[in-house]
């Protein structure tokens, strides 16, 4: 059973363009949902976080948006630049001792 | 400087051999995990260690076998039972494993190939 749904699968942006990620999850005793950022032949590393008392979450040029009653939260990445090429992973998690559930990636390219 | 070190990078397993990743961190965290990722399947958990000689097995633990007999060591061994081994396996750590969201840090990985 999949517990969070990520999509698309592969992205293509122009340079300057906006990239939108979606996750859907199932579990609503999630309370933490962080996005990774991972580039190819390295371990992802933490890009932003978000709890689901806030709608909206942003860091320089990545916005998290959550929809608690629809279950998705989204990752936005404004102005995209070609270093931001990446696969980023959504994921999940509840208070107690459960690891992160992580959907299964987004390899998005950002040409010129 | 602080981190994960995973080695090796590269590894090739005969058929029939046990091979064991290894997986040290000097960021005094409690937390350890292993994931295998393979393409287009995302991250998935094989094992995970909240504090020294105790573990937990993830959602696809059968074939592999770990220890964490020291705080900053959690090897992981592919038996010659896991059928199909190849992938890149992912190391990570975390601070406070119960009761939070902390944040994972990653080692490089290494990618293990069947001969």
């Amino acid at each position: 059973q999949q517990q969070v749904k990520q999509s698309p699968q592969s992205l293509i942006v122009q340079k300057g363009g906006i990239s939108i990620i979606n996750c859907a999850y199932e579990n609503t005793a999630f309370d933490y949902f962080p996005w990774y950022q991972q580039f190819p032949g390295k371990g992802p590393a933490l890009l932003i976080a978000i709890r689901p008392d806030v709608s909206e979450k942003k860091e320089g040029r990545f916005t998290i948006s959550f929809n608690k009653s629809a279950k998705q939260f989204s990752l936005h990445i404004m102005d995209s630049q070609p270093g931001d090429s990446a696969t980023y992973f959504c994921a999940a998690s509840f208070s107690g001792n459960t690891p992160l559930v992580f959907g299964k990636g987004t390899r998005l390219s950002v040409i010129a | 400087d602080g981190g994960i070190t995973q080695s090796p990078k590269y590894l090739f397993r005969k058929e029939g051999q046990n091979v064991t990743l290894s997986c040290e961190q000097n960021l005094n965290h409690d937390a350890m995990y292993w994931y295998r990722q393979d393409p287009g399947q995302g991250l998935r958990l094989i094992y995970y260690s909240q504090i020294v000689n105790d573990f937990q097995k993830g959602d696809i633990a059968e074939g592999y076998s770990v220890s964490r007999e020291k705080k900053e060591s959690f090897p992981l061994t592919v038996t010659s039972a896991q059928k199909n081994p190849t992938a890149f396996y992912l190391c990570a750590s975390s601070g406070r494993p119960r009761g939070s969201n902390e944040k994972l840090f990653f080692g490089s990985g290494t990618q293990l190939s069947v001969l």
